[in-house]
């Protein structure tokens, strides 16, 4: 069965530093989100992309942050410059046409701790 | 905006029991999807049940159930028999219909699911 796959599982990174997170969607997939769960928190919703850009970004999507498909299967989130508060599990999710787009399969997540 | 609440951080039931996992949300909007998804222990988040607003009959996958009140705004989940293997973080889910499929989920907080061999 297709499944949305994340590298890495776990990221260690120090203040101030960039990091990538990617995430593999289900292939013939059309919409493709992020979002972000602070530990003992709720999941919260970041960014949906579809049609190669933004199509809705939550207030914790602020200048920070960036999405990007750079090729027909990959889909990252950049955070330029991590604060201690970015550390969190990331999870990329995928939808399929429009027609079904109401369900979502994520990832397994990414784990972010900033030092 | 929409919000979604979970009033139990935690329940506990002994293994072939049912339990009730309670959800409730606010909108103004009249189309929606509401979910539940479970998170294990490895934290991926799992799909449980969906139920679309429009419909009047109760979603249904095998032992888990909805209690569906569109009215009272109330969204519950039921697990009949429970198993070990239920033991898990379980979140309540909506999202609004657009046409489209960019819009996000927003979730509860949690209900911590532990279930008692």
């Amino acid at each position: 069965e297709p499944e949305v796959t994340q590298t890495p599982s776990h990221q260690v990174t120090q203040m101030g530093q960039e990091v990538i997170l990617r995430c593999v969607p289900i292939s013939n997939h059309l919409y493709f989100y992020w979002y972000r769960q602070i530990l003992g928190q709720k999941v919260e919703f970041l960014v949906s992309f579809y049609n190669n850009e933004i199509s809705e970004k939550s207030e914790i999507f602020d200048d920070q942050f960036s999405v990007e498909r750079p090729d027909g299967s990959n889909f990252t989130l950049k955070i330029r410059s991590t604060k201690l508060e970015d550390s969190a599990m990331y999870f990329c999710a995928s939808s399929p046409d429009r027609v079904f787009a109401h369900e979502q399969f994520f990832g397994p997540g990414t784990r972010l701790t900033v030092l | 905006a929409q919000t979604v609440t979970q009033s139990q951080p935690e329940m506990s039931v002994q293994e072939a029991e049912t339990v009730t996992l309670s959800c409730t949300y606010d909108t103004s909007e009249s189309d929606y999807y509401l979910f539940w998804y479970k998170q294990p222990p490895s934290r991926q988040m799992i799909l449980v049940i969906r139920q679309e607003a429009y419909k009047q009959q109760n979603a249904t996958e095998n032992r888990f159930s909805v209690n569906f009140q569109k009215a009272a705004k109330s969204f519950s989940l039921k697990i009949s028999d429970s198993q070990l293997g239920d033991a898990a973080m379980y979140f309540c889910a909506y999202r609004v219909y657009s046409g489209g499929g960019a819009d996000g989920l927003t979730f509860g907080k949690g209900t911590h699911l532990i279930i008692q061999p």
